[in-house]
């Protein structure tokens, strides 16, 4: 299975200000996905990240609010923009590998102040 | 839509005693089933999988059967340790009908007592 790096691993944030998480796989993979995971809550995808196109984002996300790269078939990065109380989240990337499976990144706890 | 229901926690149990963790799923196609573990402070981890009707998935001691009949992928675990303590997932991905998305239940969470 693949094995993603995910980092920061926490952070602790102004509001108003940005912060972009980034995720490296340690092989190539067509899939990958962000996921928001609020306090004591179950994991809400917010975005399919698709390499050479604009992500997918899910009914309730903006991509002025939490704008995707995949420049390759190995990497992406989430940006949480103009920040809010209301965004403290952990929050997780994933890949589809090849074998069928879906690898999760460690996560980054974020607090925004 | 797909959706996966799984029971409310916690759940707390003393040592050795014997886990069930319900899940119940509604998709539209052939969906893969999956449970995923969160131990405090960390992401998520694949615990075990099963792809089509009356698979089992098991690892470390956990096992689920993928029963179509019902729309259960139930988890049980005969033995837990203190170490099982965590949060753990119920999830599907339905490529048919839901794209390569994996939809997650809400989560139980699992005290073990010594």
């Amino acid at each position: 299975s693949a094995v993603i790096s995910q980092k920061p691993s926490r952070d602790i944030c102004q509001r108003g200000t940005s912060l972009t998480i980034q995720c490296q796989v340690d092989s190539q993979v067509t899939m990958m996905f962000w996921y928001r995971q609020q306090p004591g809550q179950s994991l809400t995808l917010i975005a399919t990240a698709n390499q050479g196109s604009e992500a997918t984002y899910e009914s309730g996300f903006v991509i002025d609010k939490f704008p995707i790269s995949r420049p390759n078939l190995t990497f992406s990065t989430l940006t949480v923009s103009n920040m809010s109380p209301e965004d403290s989240s952990i929050y997780l990337c994933s890949a589809k590998w090849q074998g069928g499976g879906y690898t999760f990144g460690s996560g980054t706890r974020l607090t925004v102040v | 839509g797909n959706s996966v229901t799984q029971m409310e926690g916690p759940v707390t149990l003393s040592e050795e005693a014997f886990l069930t963790i319900n899940c119940t799923y509604t998709a539209t196609g052939y969906p893969s089933l999956f449970w995923y573990v969160q131990y405090p402070g960390e992401g998520l981890q694949l615990l075990l999988k099963a792809t089509k009707a009356d698979d089992k998935g098991s690892n470390k001691g956990f096992e689920a059967t993928y029963r179509k009949e019902t729309t259960s992928f139930h988890l049980e675990k005969g033995s837990v340790q203190v170490s099982d303590s965590a949060v753990y997932f119920c999830a599907l991905s339905d490529p048919v009908g839901g794209g390569f998305k994996t939809i997650f239940g809400a989560g139980t969470r699992l005290f073990v007592k010594a």
